[in-house]
């Protein structure tokens, strides 16, 4: 299986709070990131987080993570539907390398 | 700030064509560059990670003869599909990181291939 797992699909209505989760493996990596994809697009950086952070906020988009657990999320209040895109959570290895998780298809209904 | 810019952005060209694609960094020196693939609906695949004046490090089962990295500077890379067939039809996206550990990837806008 992949190193950093996300579900698929995700759902919500306008004006509602997304959180798209994420777990990874290996317990070195020092950032965890946040990146989002839009149709036909490179991947923008949305946020990321020291591995010594519990919480990052910026705005919308608030970063949790559970270092005991390895489980990254990332939650976008009050999604709008500009928020509708791919986004991908990765962890960094040694080199600057990325992994990436599969990416998690956010879709938000007006 | 950290802007990638990537060129062309779409390429429609016959089987058999060389098609060069350019990354470049435009407000930061990268060091390395980041050459990834990616298929409908999936993730982003690593192909190669490219570093000023060395070879380029490819990952297993990429094709170095198929898919030539050349980074001759500190703001661009480029990467040629040599003799491209339909098969390399693919979303081919760069990245690159600032100078320094554990610097974030900057990703370039991707470029669309299609080969006829």
């Amino acid at each position: 299986g992949e190193d950093v797992e996300q579900s698929l699909f995700l759902s919500v209505r306008e004006g509602d709070s997304s959180v798209i989760n994420c777990t990874y493996t290996d317990s070195s990596s020092t950032y965890l990131y946040w990146y989002k994809q839009e149709p036909g697009a490179g991947l923008q950086l949305l946020t990321y987080i020291f591995s010594n952070m519990d919480m990052k906020q910026d705005q919308r988009l608030t970063v949790l993570l559970n270092k005991k657990d390895k489980h990254l999320s990332l939650r976008i209040a009050d999604t709008q539907t500009g928020d509708s895109a791919i986004y991908f959570c990765a962890e960094n290895r040694a080199g600057n390398m990325l992994t990436f998780g599969g990416g998690t298809r956010l879709m938000v209904k007006p | 700030g950290a802007v990638v810019s990537q060129h062309p952005s779409r390429v429609i060209c016959k089987s058999g064509t060389s098609v060069k694609i350019e990354c470049r960094s435009l407000d930061f020196q990268a060091t390395t560059m980041f050459w990834y693939r990616q298929f409908p609906k999936q993730s982003l695949m690593l192909m190669a990670t490219s570093n000023e004046g060395s070879k380029a490090t490819y990952e297993q089962g990429v094709e170095k003869d198929k898919f030539l990295i050349n980074h001759a500077s500190l703001t661009l890379s480029t990467l040629t599909v040599a003799s491209a067939h339909p098969e390399d039809s693919s979303f081919y996206i760069c990245s690159a990181s600032p100078r320094g550990s554990n610097q974030p990837q900057h990703f370039g806008d991707g470029t669309r291939l299609s080969i006829l």
